[in-house]
């Protein structure tokens, strides 16, 4: 157990609709990343956040957002879903700017 | 720009067969940290090892090691007398330092035949 608790496991939407993936960091942890990992992209980093702020950006589309609250956990918000966005989700934490990342067990989004 | 290419796609072994996973990087940063993962079937990610672009000395964790050579751009992975649970995923990533994201390859997938 990696100490990152990612919310829910399991995920099953249709187009055009929003949903919120959530994400408990590892206590102690202050940065939080999202990642996304298809078969024909692999794992694409989306975003991380630092404190509460934001720290660096991937590719992460315009209809996606994220935001990481006082107390560390972090949502990420995917809009206008398209059948292209049924993907695991994962989302890791680490002590500090760029260190370990530990990961939690993500959540499979599918787009129907 | 940033790139990491891990160009073995997938490898198969025999148990207890030594077996060398390639990373190559790329980046324009004088600083950046490289890592290995590993995905397990079962689809979560565990981290396995951290190297700063600082230090070049190569490190052995039981029966993994780890070759990092700036010269070459490499990040090399060896697993010595492999074994059936080592078959997995793995990932190469390199964060470089400052305001920059995290790119990993592609992934190799490794086949441990008992």
């Amino acid at each position: 157990d990696s100490g990152v608790t990612q919310t829910p496991k399991h995920l099953i939407t249709a187009t055009g609709q929003r949903v919120t993936l959530r994400c408990s960091p590892r206590s102690g942890d202050l940065s939080v990343y999202w990642y996304q990992q298809s078969l024909d992209q692999g794992l694409q980093f989306l975003i991380q956040y630092y404190n509460g702020e934001e720290r660096a950006k991937g590719n992460i589309l315009e209809r996606f957002s994220a935001q990481q609250f006082p107390d560390l956990h972090s949502e990420l918000n995917l809009s206008s879903l398209e059948l292209g966005d049924s993907a695991l989700y994962f989302c890791a934490s680490s002590e500090g700017v760029v260190a370990e990342a530990f990961f939690g067990q993500g959540t499979r989004l599918t787009v129907v | 720009a940033q790139k990491v290419t891990q160009a073995q796609t997938e490898i198969s072994v025999v148990e207890k067969e030594d077996v060398t996973l390639d990373c190559v990087y790329e980046t324009r940063d004088t600083t950046y940290y490289l890592f290995w993962y590993k995905q397990p079937p079962s689809g979560e990610l565990v981290f396995l090892i951290r190297r700063n672009s600082f230090d070049e000395q190569n490190e052995i964790s039981g029966r993994y090691s780890w070759n990092f050579q700036k010269s070459t751009s490499s990040f090399n992975f060896t697993i010595t007398a492999s074994q059936v649970v080592d078959s997995a995923v793995y990932f190469c990533a390199l964060h470089s330092g400052g305001y920059q994201k995290v790119t990993f390859g592609i992934g190799t997938k490794l086949q441990v035949i008992p």
